[in-house]
């Protein structure tokens, strides 16, 4: 099956810096990559996604890279706010997506 | 999109007993997904959940301890059965997107605490 790798485990940035997630994959047929921010207490919310047969997407402040020769793929927030401090999860597969690890981003004030 | 509720919210229970969760989605769905999320854990699927048919567990999860109902295609019941204090955790439901996407949408959870 699939297996996930997240990293870093832990973020810590200033307000207004930019913060990147990296994960990789290990099945080249995983077709299918979101990202899930889980603050405190709260559900997990798919806040980007993209699949395999696209380089990169955009969402104002955040973006997401997929490497498919290196099968990894990023998350970008840039200008973060303190109000993107949570737990982002990376996911990947072809059927039902497999979890990485998690990144508890903490944003400075 | 999906609207999902879970009940119980949370639950405290003794070790030995028996807790059943609820999953109510305000569409039919064809799938739906049961996981645990462990304190400051990732998300692990426990099993898919199909209408009419027997539900699929994942290595390590089996039906005699975590039985799983899917009586139509907007309800699903996870039993966690024989509990113990290994089995506190956040059980959380999931679905897929109702118009046909990869994307799933998750339920509030179910915060149990086994003492």
């Amino acid at each position: 099956g699939e297996n996930v790798e997240q990293h870093p485990s832990t973020l810590s940035v200033q307000e207004g810096d930019s913060a990147v997630i990296k994960c990789t994959y290990s099945d080249s047929a995983s077709n299918y990559f979101p990202w899930y921010k889980q603050e405190l207490g709260k559900r997990p919310q798919l806040i980007i996604d993209i699949r395999s047969n696209v380089g990169e997407k955009k969402d104002q402040r955040i973006a997401v890279t997929l490497n498919k020769t290196a099968k990894h793929f990023s998350l970008h927030i840039t200008e973060t706010q303190p109000e993107d401090s949570a737990v982002y999860f990376c996911a990947g597969g072809s059927y039902i997506p497999t979890f990485g690890r998690g990144t508890s981003l903490i944003v400075h004030p | 999109s999906a609207v999902i509720s879970q009940k119980p919210s949370r639950d405290i229970c003794q070790r030995g007993t028996s807790l059943t969760i609820q999953c109510q989605v305000d569409s039919q769905v064809t799938m739906m997904f049961w996981y645990r999320q462990q304190p400051g854990q990732s998300l692990t699927l426990i099993a898919t959940a199909n209408q009419g048919s027997e539900a699929t567990y994942e290595s390590g999860f089996v039906i005699d301890k975590f039985p799983i109902s899917r009586p139509n295609l907007t309800f699903s019941t996870l039993t966690v059965s024989n509990m113990s204090p290994e089995d506190s955790s956040i059980y959380l439901c999931s679905v897929e997107d109702p118009s046909g996407t990869d994307e799933q949408y998750f339920g509030p959870g179910t915060r149990l605490t086994v003492t």
